[in-house]
């Protein structure tokens, strides 16, 4: 497709099941990102990838989170033994790393929602 | 730290207002971005506008233009003579210039809904 895509849309799980997010990027761009929004909050940065390694791993809030990308295209976070407060919309967002005259834009997807009960 | 501040929950117009949303930032960082991102019902945020630090120019687009005052460390966001589809979230961010990669810190939104 044109735009970047995620699944599932929606997800609900119980306390405890593990969880798996798919972001599936514009095709060539080598920039990838992991943003998580939750109600009434902005959106948290989580992780970035530029090809298949992950430089900045800063925002993943706990070691249950985890992400990998394959092939510098798809990539897939992970939540283990999810909880209550795991509950949020997940943001996938791909760009061109910034150049010089680059706009910058970053290219987000429609997100998953995950409802943790 | 980087922090975005908008203070504005939300913000209701009858159509053909104009209205201001406002973006206030803070950073230690002397280069960095200021970012605008619309985000629709649908859910995906739509890039709207980046702005560095080093360009004071405010800009004009269609209806939508943008007052950056470094002085006051603010970014505000005007839209003149509004329409129902102006309706959504809107974010501020910010971005160190010299990360070589747009790790955004965004502000909680400000909702504006345009009534017809």
């Amino acid at each position: 497709g044109a735009g970047v895509s995620q699944s599932p849309s929606n997800k609900v799980t119980e306390k405890g099941k593990d969880v798996e997010l798919r972001c599936d990027p514009i095709s060539g761009h080598t920039a990838l990102y992991w943003y998580r929004q939750s109600l009434g909050q902005g959106l948290e940065f989580l992780i970035y990838f530029q090809g298949n390694s992950a430089p900045d791993k800063s925002g993943l809030p706990s070691d249950r989170f985890s992400a990998e990308r394959t092939g510098g295209s798809v990539s897939t976070l992970t939540i283990q033994r999810t909880q209550q407060e795991d509950s949020a919309v997940y943001l996938c967002a791909s760009s061109i790393p910034a150049l010089a005259g680059d706009t910058g834009e970053l290219f987000f997807g429609e997100g998953s929602r995950l409802t943790v009960l | 730290a980087q922090k975005v501040t908008q203070a504005q929950t939300e913000i209701s117009v009858v159509e053909k207002e104009d209205v201001t949303l406002d973006c206030v930032y803070e950073t230690r960082d002397t280069t960095y971005y200021l970012f605008w991102y619309k985000q629709p019902p649908s859910g995906e945020l739509v890039f709207l506008i980046r702005r560095n630090s080093f360009d004071e120019q405010n800009e004009i687009s269609g209806r939508y233009s943008w007052n950056f005052q470094k002085s006051t460390s603010s970014f505000n966001f005007t839209i003149t003579a509004s329409q129902v589809v102006d309706s959504a979230v809107y974010f501020c961010a910010l971005t160190e210039m010299n990360t070589g990669f747009q790790k955004l810190v965004f502000g909680t939104g400000t909702r504006l809904l345009v009534s017809p």
